[in-house]
This record gives structure tokens, sequence and C-alpha cells, in this order.
């Protein structure tokens, strides 16, 4: 079955932490990865896509498929980083996604 | 350049009434898309559509219906709202490119809060 864990609901680091955010795949084929990111009360947005190997906002996604995981990573948190991320799945022509994982930068 | 935009932005309902909330794009993308955002659920996808007059369920179909006469234009129908329907709806759209040569991507809406009493 097609599926996308996130498995932390909740993640809360302090600014200049680094951060890690989890995401894993269940995909039989050649998968198409994102982070899209939601900050608060606003429309969801592509973060960034694992195709693209960019890195948006110091935010870097690698995707392992050994491990079948596409986490998100950025070396220095920053407060306006705190947002809801979710990692989606390309399958035909809509998106599975993981249930989003809440990032908290305190001061 | 609106983009997609998503009405009304905030809607209350009783039990029982029929809601419509209205979704537009201007990119005359040929996919588009509802969803429904619940705390500890993420997002579910409740309909979609290829193009228009073609429609098809996604994860949480019950209790709503929705129609594209319009490429354009994708409303969203709760025949009769039940208190388990108060949540925020996403609509979102994508084109119809290539995998293999246009980056694909989902363009959301701004959303609407419905709640239902």
């Amino acid at each position: 079955a097609q599926r996308v864990t996130q498995p932390e609901k909740l993640l809360s680091v302090f600014k200049g932490a680094p951060v890690e955010l989890k995401c894993n795949y269940s995909y039989s084929g050649s998968p198409e990865l994102f982070w899209y990111v939601q900050y608060s009360r606003q429309r969801l947005q592509l973060l960034l896509r694992h195709i693209s190997r960019e890195s948006i906002k110091g935010f870097t996604a690698d995707l392992n498929k050994g491990e079948t995981s596409f986490h998100l990573k950025k070396p220095f948190a920053q407060e306006e980083d705190s947002a809801m991320y979710y990692c989606a799945l390309k399958s035909h022509r809509k998106l599975i996604w993981g249930l989003g994982t809440s990032l908290a930068v305190n001061p | 350049d609106a983009g997609i935009t998503q009405s009304p932005r905030y809607k209350i309902t009783e039990t029982g009434r029929q809601v419509t909330l209205m979704c537009h794009q201007t990119w005359s993308h040929s996919y588009m898309f509802w969803y429904r955002q619940d705390l500890g659920h993420g997002l579910r996808l409740i309909y979609y559509s290829a193009a228009a007059d073609i429609t098809d369920k996604g994860e949480v179909p019950d209790g709503y219906v929705v129609s594209r006469s319009k490429t354009e234009n994708f409303p969203l129908t709760l025949e009769s709202a039940t208190r388990s329907q108060t949540s925020v709806y996403f609509c979102a759209s994508s084109s119809l490119a290539s995998a293999d040569t246009a980056p694909y991507e989902q363009y959301f809406g701004p959303g609407t809060r419905l709640t239902v009493t």
C-alpha cells in the first residue's frame, strides 16, 4: 500500500538548533516526494521537491530509497520556521499525505 | 492575478443545512482537489476532478457532492451538514503537465473554516 508516515506530531527545538522532520514512505516504483509547509492560518505551499535537489529557506531533504525516507533538515532553526510541515508522495495525479509535524522553534 | 480563491473564508451553519463552498482558479489547471484538514488527521482528500465534468471520490467523500461544469470552478456542497463536518476545507489545483517534463505541484487556496452547530 502507498503510504506516508510522519512519526512526530510535534517537534520542539530552540532557535539555532538543528532540526530534522522525519518522513517515511511506502511505494512500489520510483517515488516523487515533496515537503509542503503551512504557516499559521495561511495556505499550504510547496517547500521543496526531491527531484529538484534544492535548498529552500535553508531546508534540504534527501531521498533515501534504501531506508524509504525523505527527512527534512535544517542546520540552524529560526523562529520563523515554526509551522506545520507535511510530507507528500505523488501517486498518479494525486498526492498521498502524511499527517504532518508541527514544528515549534522556541527563542 | 488571483490564482486560486475560496469563498466564503468563514462559515457558520446549523446541522441539516445545505452549504456550498466555492473554489475558483485562474490558471486553467486541469486538476482540482478538495481536502479537509482536521487535527490529528492531517489532510484528507474528499473529491477531485481531472477536467470539466470529470470527478472522482477521494478518501472521505460521504456527505459531500461536487460538480465541475467549468474548468475554473469546483464547488463543494454539503447536502445536509453535520457537526463532524466542522473543519477547514482547502481547495487545490494542479496542471496536466507531463511528469517527465515539468515539475508537479498542487497549489492551494486560502481555506474555508466551516463550523456546523
